[in-house]
């Protein structure tokens, strides 16, 4: 079973900050990263897909994909109360037609 | 409106009688899977489906079975529940292959006493 490893947390930073969450993962054959929010009792929201290296940005979020590391990471800028919710990190397993979850990283933007 | 639906969204069963969790998508996706997530076991795949009639196990298959008669609908079935398979559930939908963007249905969470 191939690993995607994310800090617990919990992450507070304060309201209007940059958050920074962390992924690495263990397949050094994935192609396909994904960040999904994810609030208390609700399912998981795509917020962003990253394919190649580098940074990809959204409005206030930017995913960042680094192959050689096995790292990949989410920053939200200006971050808002709403952002507090759990990100889970996931990569495509390669020569299976599965994503991989982390755990989950739970975020708090505290006003 | 692009979406995946499921049914029901809360249930509370018995230990042993079989039970149907519904899942339909109307985004014409080939990719389908069912998720069980569970406190500090995060999501774990249950089954999944590359196409009609085309079902495979994931990492947590035991005790589940799934059916893809048609390529909208994906149901879960439990034959005989038992307390270990509380959890919250989740259908999946994607286009292509599994390793694309998947698009989660609700949840349902489920009681088994």
């Amino acid at each position: 079973q191939k690993e995607v490893e994310q800090n617990s947390g919990p992450l507070s930073v304060p309201e209007g900050a940059i958050a920074s969450l962390n992924c690495t993962y263990s397949d050094r054959g994935s192609q396909s990263f994904f960040w999904y929010r994810q609030y208390s009792g609700k399912s998981p929201e795509l917020i962003m897909s990253i394919y190649s290296n580098g940074d990809k940005e959204d409005g206030r979020f930017t995913a960042q994909l680094n192959k050689a590391s096995q790292y990949v990471s989410l920053l939200i800028r200006d971050s808002q109360p709403s952002d507090s919710a759990t990100y889970l990190c996931a990569v495509n397993e390669s020569g299976a037609q599965k994503l991989v979850f982390g755990q989950g990283t739970r975020l708090t933007i505290n006003p | 409106e692009a979406q995946v639906t499921q049914n029901p969204r809360y249930l509370i069963t018995v230990t042993g009688k079989k039970l149907t969790v519904t899942c339909s998508q109307n985004m014409n996706h080939e990719y389908m899977s069912w998720y069980r997530q569970d406190p500090g076991l995060g999501l774990r795949q249950i089954y999944y489906s590359m196409n009609v009639e085309v079902t495979d196990k994931g990492d947590v298959p035991e005790g589940y079975k799934v059916s893809r008669k048609e390529k909208r609908n994906f149901p879960l079935i439990l034959e005989s529940p038992s307390p270990n398979q509380t959890s919250l559930y989740f259908c999946a939908s994607s286009f292509g292959q599994g390793g694309y963007e998947q698009y989660f249905g609700p949840g349902t969470r489920l009681t088994v006493t």
